[in-house]
């Protein structure tokens, strides 16, 4: 069954609209959970660690203000795209690993397409 | 810094026959993991397999099983007795430390095709 559950999965909304999508560790604790964006036809880029309890980790040319993250349990991270626009229209997924030494599961993703 | 490199864009096997995806690494971490991810079109990724650099036995799960030399630095998936449920994009990832709990770094991916 899921390990990583992750909604909505599927988001249309208009431009200037600040979109929250939710990813949840089943079952187990992730202190460490991972966001990934994949344009069309493309590999997954990690966009930020999340850290529960503490600042988010962002990758190189990610901004944190329009991606912000928020881990404020031990099993749920929200990422929310601020102020949408088409350009920001990807695959966004999410991962967590049930401990050290276990393999990263991920959600089923979201699909973004900002109009 | 690592990467991985995915050098088939896409691949074709015909069902029930072999098939391997190649993957090569590049690090300069003393001890990592590699995985392979299967990827269909709906999206989701789903785990294959893993290897963790220290082991000395090649990784097998049913009809996937990894091909790892480390001397070349290749950790090539094998998909045994293919079937048309196969068919997906394929993700090679590597993580900085064994186990996977760390970030991980993906190829560009192969999509494989089987055929009836």
């Amino acid at each position: 069954g899921a390990v990583v559950s992750q909604h909505p999965s599927r988001v249309i909304c208009k431009s200037g609209t600040s979109v929250k999508i939710e990813c949840r560790s089943l079952d187990f604790q992730a202190t460490t959970m991972f966001w990934y964006r994949q344009f069309p036809k493309k590999s997954l880029m990690l966009m930020a660690t999340s850290n529960e309890g503490s600042k988010a980790t962002y990758e190189q040319g990610v901004e944190k203000d329009k991606f912000l993250i928020n881990h404020a349990s031990l099993t749920l991270s929200t990422l929310t795209v601020t102020s949408a626009h088409p350009e920001d229209s990807s695959f966004y997924i999410c991962s967590a690993a049930r401990g050290v030494g276990q393999p990263q599961h991920f959600g089923d993703g979201t699909r973004l397409s900002i109009l | 810094a690592q990467k991985i490199t995915q050098t088939q864009p896409g691949m074709f096997v015909q069902e029930k026959e072999a098939v391997t995806l190649d993957c090569t690494y590049d690090t300069s971490d003393p001890s990592y993991g590699l995985f392979w991810y299967k990827q269909p079109s709906s999206g989701e990724m789903i785990f294959l397999i893993y290897q963790g650099s220290y082991d000395q036995q090649n990784a097998t799960e049913g009809r996937y099983s990894l091909n790892f030399q480390k001397a070349r630095k290749s950790a090539n998936l094998v998909i045994s007795a293919s079937q048309l449920g196969d068919s997906a994009m394929y993700f090679c990832a590597m993580s900085p430390r064994p186990g996977g709990s760390e970030k991980l770094v993906f190829g560009k991916g192969t999509k494989l095709t089987v055929n009836p």
